[in-house]
């Protein structure tokens, strides 16, 4: 059970560089999210998509896009990279219903720098 | 919005013994989740606990208890019998309960060193 996967775990860009970061999840969740991590900050919320073919801004969404592909996979946009993207992201899913939030579950991280 | 405020950016304990990660929070609502998450130097989130608003019983796991004080908006971590493999950063964090689109917001974290 593989649960949350990020490709990839590191990446090294150049300015105005753009990219996609993928993440897949397995475990049949109907709400995805992205989060940045940067030191002393915790973690902050880029974007989220709690159903397929539904996306929305969270905390820190300028310079980035997303997609929901399908229930399964939710990337990540970086159009023209910039240095203050330097970040470790996070990808996350959890099953929703009507009464019951299950706790998020977290891909591995994607550390990546932006020269 | 809500806040997550974590006064203590580092912390550390002798092997074996008790600590405690003080963590407070800011909201207007009454139902709502609150977790400690767990990250390793493999920067790995691992959940620890969660704790939900409506329960006055605090949660306990294995070695990982919690303080929960709805009214001081207060959610502190014990660990006890603390193990080197306990060495990480730990996050404190809010969740509102909601149908579409759970949002989680983290404190700043403590890193937690435990000596041999």
């Amino acid at each position: 059970n593989a649960g949350v996967t990020q490709t990839p775990k590191f990446q090294v860009l150049k300015t105005g560089q753009s990219m996609t970061l993928q993440c897949a999840q397995d475990m049949n969740h109907n709400s995805m999210y992205w989060y940045r991590q940067d030191p002393g900050m915790g973690l902050r919320l880029i974007y989220y998509s709690a159903s397929e073919g539904t996306t929305d801004k969270g905390e820190v969404p300028n310079g980035y896009n997303v997609s929901r592909l399908n229930k399964r996979e939710f990337s990540l946009r970086l159009e023209s990279a910039a240095p203050s993207q330097t970040s470790v992201y996070f990808c996350a899913s959890e099953r929703q219903t009507s009464s019951y939030n299950s706790p998020l579950h977290f891909g591995n991280g994607t550390r990546l720098t932006v020269t | 919005a809500q806040t997550v405020t974590q006064s203590q950016p580092e912390m550390s304990v002798q092997e074996a013994e008790t600590v405690t990660l003080s963590c407070t929070y800011d909201t207007s609502e009454s139902n709502y989740y609150l977790f400690w998450y767990k990250q390793p130097p493999s920067r790995q989130m691992i959940l620890v606990i969660r704790q939900e608003a409506y329960k006055q019983q605090n949660a306990t796991e294995n070695r990982f208890s919690v303080n929960f004080q709805k009214a001081a908006k207060s959610f502190s971590l014990k660990i006890s019998d603390s193990q080197l493999g306990d060495t990480a950063m730990y996050f404190c964090a809010f969740m509102k309960r909601e149908t579409s689109g759970s949002r989680l917001t983290f404190g700043e974290g403590t890193q937690l060193t435990v000596n041999p």
